[in-house]
């Protein structure tokens, strides 16, 4: 079974401070792991994928396969950081995604 | 160029009534998804088609729950004698199909059954 977990429903930071949204997950293979966000009003949307190992709006992701852990930073939170963040993995020869229950994030100005 | 696209975007539905949900997928995408999202949660997967043939339905909650894609193109996801424990909002994602594809979500279906 796949499992991911993102222990902070709530996180709220100052403008200018680092960010990190924390996921865990559980998983028997290799799996492919995801950060989706929502911002107000709009769909949920891709922000990075670990294979990709891209810096997306000055965020970051890493693979932790010994921690099983794929938690996101950014150093310098900001306003328009504000959103939902859902971390999702997908696994080995499979399609569909399985989700976090997401954090909230808020940047304090 | 248009995205993924869901109708309607509400519905209320009195318990017992079935109801029927729309999805548009991105023009040539193979893949097609349905997720489940409630209140407070992540998107649950419903069900995966690839053209018009549904490889896994594993997601669906009870026989009350059914999904077609009769040509490859547009689906239905269909609930019928609703039940107030389906309120959620219904998601629907395209995907180009092959491995490693990003998938595109669409703006989701809003159901609630009073």
């Amino acid at each position: 079974a796949q499992r991911v977990t993102q222990p902070e429903k709530l996180l709220s930071v100052f403008k200018g401070a680092p960010v990190e949204l924390k996921c865990n997950y559980s998983y028997s293979g290799s799996p492919e792991l995801f950060w989706y966000v929502q911002y107000s009003r709009q769909r949920l949307q891709l922000l990075l994928r670990h294979i990709s190992r891209e810096s997306i709006k000055g965020f970051t992701a890493d693979l932790n396969k010994g921690e099983t852990s794929f938690h996101l930073k950014k150093p310098f939170a900001q306003e328009e950081d504000s959103a939902m963040y859902y971390c999702a993995l997908r696994g080995l020869g499979n399609e569909k995604l399985t989700f976090g229950t997401g954090t909230r994030l808020t940047i304090i100005p | 160029g248009a995205g993924v696209s869901q109708s309607p975007r509400y519905k209320v539905a009195k318990r017992g009534q079935d109801v029927a949900l729309r999805c548009d997928p991105i023009s040539g995408h193979v893949s097609l998804f349905w997720y489940q999202q409630a209140l407070g949660q992540g998107p649950e997967f419903l069900t995966y088609f690839q053209n018009e043939a549904q490889l896994d339905k594993s997601g669906l909650p009870s026989d009350r729950f059914f999904a077609e894609r009769p040509e490859g193109s547009v689906s239905t996801l269909k609930i019928q004698r609703t039940q107030q424990e389906d309120s959620a909002v219904y998601l629907c994602a395209s995907s180009q199909g092959l491995a490693y594809n990003e998938q595109f979500f669409g703006p989701g279906t809003r159901l609630t059954v009073l």
